[in-house]
């Protein structure tokens, strides 16, 4: 089996509820932002990005919320389901020295309850 | 028809050794990335290539040589392996190197150093 990350915070939901995974934010110069979901024993895959000149986008299931006051990511999950138990990042992109990179969060554990 | 590949999947070696890992991405992207995830889920970038040039450098040891031999391939060569080499290594491409380019991740090399 894999390495498991046992330091990763965990959020438990029952299936069909709602599910909220928060992230903070260190630099305010940030512009861009991606939430990130990786599956057991694979790569990180794309779910829903926000630029910093809106505070709220939706795709098909989740919403991603910015707080730029507070430095503060949320992605929102509908009516969860098992398939979306796994590990997700948000990443933001700094442009130090004008260099684009990606800095991905810690990442939280989303667990689904059968 | 895999967008983004990595081989080895797993590999397994002792200190010392010399190793290289490939990476190819077949979306006709500009931009590919080495990144390391160690055991706690933390992802961190190592080196970014546009156009087989080097962008991104972060503070990697210089055991470490990434080598682009052209826009659809970059490999990461370790010397002299040591045991906090251990960890997942996921190669991603992205259309550029800016900012709002969605990266897309291979499936990462569980690197194992005994």
């Amino acid at each position: 089996g894999e390495s498991v990350g046992l330091h990763l915070p965990t959020l438990s939901v029952q299936e069909g509820d709602n599910s909220i995974i928060n992230c903070a934010y260190s630099n305010s110069a940030s512009d861009y932002f991606i939430w990130y979901k990786q599956e057991s024993g694979k790569g990180p895959q794309f779910i829903i990005d926000i630029r910093s000149n809106m505070d709220k986008r939706q795709g098909q299931r989740v919403t991603v919320l910015l707080n730029k006051t507070v430095k503060h990511l949320s992605l929102q999950i509908a009516a969860t389901q098992p398939g979306d138990s796994a590990v997700y990042f948000c990443a933001e992109n700094r442009v130090p020295s004008g260099t684009y990179k990606y800095i991905f969060g810690t990442g939280t554990r989303l667990k689904v309850l059968a | 028809d895999t967008a983004v590949s990595q081989t080895p999947k797993y590999l397994v070696t002792q200190m010392g050794n010399d190793k290289s890992i490939k990476c190819e991405q077949n979306l006709g992207h500009d931009t590919m990335y080495w990144y390391k995830q160690d055991s706690k889920k933390f992802l961190k970038i190592m080196f970014s290539y546009n156009n087989k040039e080097l962008i991104i450098n972060e503070t990697v040891p210089n055991r470490f040589s990434p080598k682009s031999p052209d826009k659809a391939h970059l490999n990461l060569h370790i010397n002299s392996l040591e045991l906090g080499d251990s960890a997942v290594y996921f190669c991603a491409s992205s259309q550029g190197p800016g900012s709002s380019y969605e990266q897309y991740f291979g499936p990462g090399t569980r690197l194992t150093v005994t």
